[in-house]
């Protein structure tokens, strides 16, 4: 397997704008997660989902963030409208239950 | 809420040291412990899982204990090499809360 895709690897855009990250987990994995990392707040889970199903958003920073997992082998995280104060690298990983998590690259988002 | 510390932030040994990293959690009832290394401009890559029902977990130079009633895990890394120069990042996984990370440099 090629392990946890996301794309893209980097993303400029200005403020305002609308932000799209995607990724592919490992194939059979049941469970998702979103995360992002940045200086000030470390590493911090947003949503994860369960057999394509949320659980738990509560680390969903506003309303601007939403989160989907229309199949198995997708999902994505959408920011609608941007700010400059989302720059961040946001991680997706899956894992089978109680297991590893698999990290993919992370996307480096910078908003203008 | 769960809260997890990491001491130290950072550290820097000569190599060939072994060392210990700390990584403490607030709620003691946890399903699992992972600790994680991340390198520079990369993502996070697991090292070792503990389970709640396991006390320590081996690979290699690393060793992983837990302790539950005291919200106490320790990494061990025997014998460290400038390789094992990184970010090492512990995470309980009720919720995945993330310790903020120790900065771990190994000098030649």
């Amino acid at each position: 397997d090629a392990g946890v895709i996301q794309s893209p690897r980097h993303e400029v855009t200005e403020m305002g704008q609308e932000v799209t990250l995607r990724c592919k987990p490992i194939s059979g994995h049941d469970y998702l997660f979103w995360y992002r990392q940045t200086m000030m707040r470390g590493l911090e889970l947003l949503i994860y989902f369960n057999n394509n199903v949320p659980i738990d958003d509560s680390g969903m920073p506003e309303d601007r963030f939403s989160a989907k997992m229309p199949n198995a082998s997708f999902s994505t995280l959408k920011i609608q409208p941007s700010e400059p104060r989302d720059s961040a690298v946001y991680f997706c990983a899956s894992s089978e239950p109680q297991e590893t998590q698999y990290f993919g690259p992370g996307t480096r988002l910078l908003v203008l | 809420k769960q809260e997890v510390t990491q001491i130290p932030a950072a550290l820097s040994v000569p190599e060939g040291e072994n060392l210990v990293l700390n990584c403490s959690f607030t709620d003691s009832a946890i399903y699992n412990l992972q600790w994680f290394r991340q390198d520079p401009g990369k993502g996070l890559t697991s090292l070792l899982l503990i389970q709640s029902s396991q006390r320590e977990q081996t690979s290699g130079r690393l060793n992983a204990s837990l302790d539950k009633s005291s919200g106490r895990s320790t990494l061990y890394i025997a014998a460290s090499q400038p390789g094992d120069s990184a970010t090492y990042l512990c995470a309980v996984d009720n919720d995945m809360r993330f310790g903020a990370g120790t900065r771990l440099t190994v000098k030649p």
